[in-house]
């Protein structure tokens, strides 16, 4: 079974902090993904990576960025966290084409 | 980005019930895929169905898609309280193969 992993489950930092988020998989997915999900609003695309060191924005990229530089390991970053960023974080993972995601158990950060 | 519409927003059924939970969409797709979400944690892939298919089962859950009428439904037979969660049609559509759309979700309730 394919098992996607996150550093933390909670997390609470304050704003101006610079936030890190790791994902893990396992199962050698080419394409990963970091969403927020809030009430009201669903699960929105922060960004994607199709490959090492590729990237591509997502519908609500500002004030975020992510680093892949191996393959298993994707990192979303809050270069200056604020409060309007208090939410479910959640990443998933792909093996390509139109095939589905397998999703981590979701962060909670809150940033006060 | 075009995002499913679930229908209703909330369920609440008795245990033994079936359920039936649409979604509906506005511009053409590849495949529409169902997840569930327990309370606070990560998405779990239910069944994937592609835009040339028009039903699929996998156990208790049948999805059919009607591409005439841009809508899906994901049917729960025999329903559990162990099924009581939300659950969220993604859509894969357009020329961008990586990007799944999801909607806002229907949260079901299964009474013991």
């Amino acid at each position: 079974d394919v098992k996607v992993t996150q550093s933390s489950r909670y997390l609470v930092k304050r704003t101006g902090e610079k936030v890190f988020l790791e994902c893990v998989q396992d199962m050698d997915h080419e394409n990963m993904f970091w969403y927020r999900q809030d009430p009201g609003l669903g699960l929105r695309l922060i960004y994607f990576s199709y490959d090492v060191k590729m990237k591509e924005k997502g519908d609500i990229p500002e004030g975020y960025s992510v680093s892949r530089e191996k393959k298993e390991r994707f990192s979303l970053i809050l270069e200056s966290a604020s409060t309007n960023q208090t939410s479910m974080y959640l990443c998933a993972s792909r093996a390509g084409g139109y095939n589905e995601q397998f999703f981590g158990p979701g962060t909670r950060l809150t940033v006060l | 980005s075009q995002q499913g519409e679930e229908d209703p927003q909330a369920l609440s059924i008795q245990e033994g019930e079936n359920a039936t939970m649409n979604c509906s969409y506005k511009t053409s797709i590849n495949n529409l895929q169902w997840y569930r979400q327990n309370s606070g944690r990560g998405l779990v892939h239910l069944i994937l169905i592609r835009s040339n298919e028009r039903e699929k089962h996998s156990g208790r859950l049948r999805v059919t898609l009607d591409t005439s009428k841009k809508s899906s439904s994901l049917l729960i037979t025999a329903s559990r309280a162990a099924d009581t969660a939300s659950y969220f049609c993604a859509l894969n559509s357009g020329g961008s193969n990586y990007k799944l759309t999801f909607g806002k979700g229907t949260l079901l309730t299964v009474n013991p």
